[in-house]
């Protein structure tokens, strides 16, 4: 079992519809990010959390650390947000760098 | 903002050559990392880096070694490529928790 699990792996949605992309982790953490990757393989982090939750735009991210679970949510999808979304998380004072999920595959359709 | 550099972008090459990736930053972040990511798989850690002479190994076994003379630039080696180094190679700095990503070269050994 991965330490860090996501869902759905593939998404494909019409335009206008919200967007809900989960990730469960087994192992502690000093933070969890939520990263975009585009068809050309480049990587842009979305958001680093802890705690609570984060807003940037239309996207929005949620951690329970409690129980270990995290969403990033996109309200008013567009094709252009069409990407592979990436969960990854920081280990407390295990080995260094971040342990991925396999990523989400999403399809915004016009 | 970060940047981070890595070229090529795109190499294909033949089995047995040697090459070398390279990785620069320009922000005099001390960490700095290797992940390997093949074709619809999630990333895995390869090098990290804690600074100038700092090398370390990471999750993934891999042929390949890096080196660390100045702060700003990770070069990645492969003495002898093979088929099985094909595969997208992404590296990274830090500044705090925070990852930051180059756009990676996607290798190709025929």
């Amino acid at each position: 079992k991965n330490e860090v699990e996501q869902s759905p792996q593939n998404l494909t949605a019409q335009e206008g519809e919200f967007i809900t992309i989960n990730c469960s982790y087994s192992v502690g953490i000093s933070a969890l990010h939520w990263l975009q990757q585009h068809p050309g393989g480049g990587i842009v982090s979305l958001f680093m959390l802890s705690s609570g939750k984060k807003k940037h735009g239309r996207l929005i991210a949620t951690i329970n650390i409690q129980e270990k679970h995290s969403s990033l949510h996109i309200t008013a999808s567009h094709p252009r947000d069409s990407a592979v979304y990436i969960c990854a998380v920081s280990h407390i004072g295990g080995a260094d760098g971040l342990t991925f999920g396999k990523g989400t595959h999403l399809i915004i359709q016009p | 903002e970060a940047d981070i550099y890595q070229t090529p972008r795109y190499l294909v090459i033949g089995t047995g050559k040697k090459i070398t990736l390279e990785c620069s930053q320009t922000m005099g972040h001390d960490k700095m990392y290797w992940y390997q990511q093949d074709p619809g798989m999630e990333l895995h850690l390869i090098h990290y880096s804690y600074g100038v002479n700092s090398t370390e190994k990471g999750d993934l076994s891999s042929e390949s070694t890096v080196s660390r003379i100045r702060t700003e630039h990770f070069p990645l080696t492969l003495e002898s490529a093979r088929p099985s180094h094909t595969s997208q190679y992404l590296c990274a700095s830090t500044w705090g928790p925070e990852q930051f990503f180059g756009p990676g070269t996607r290798l190709t050994v025929l």
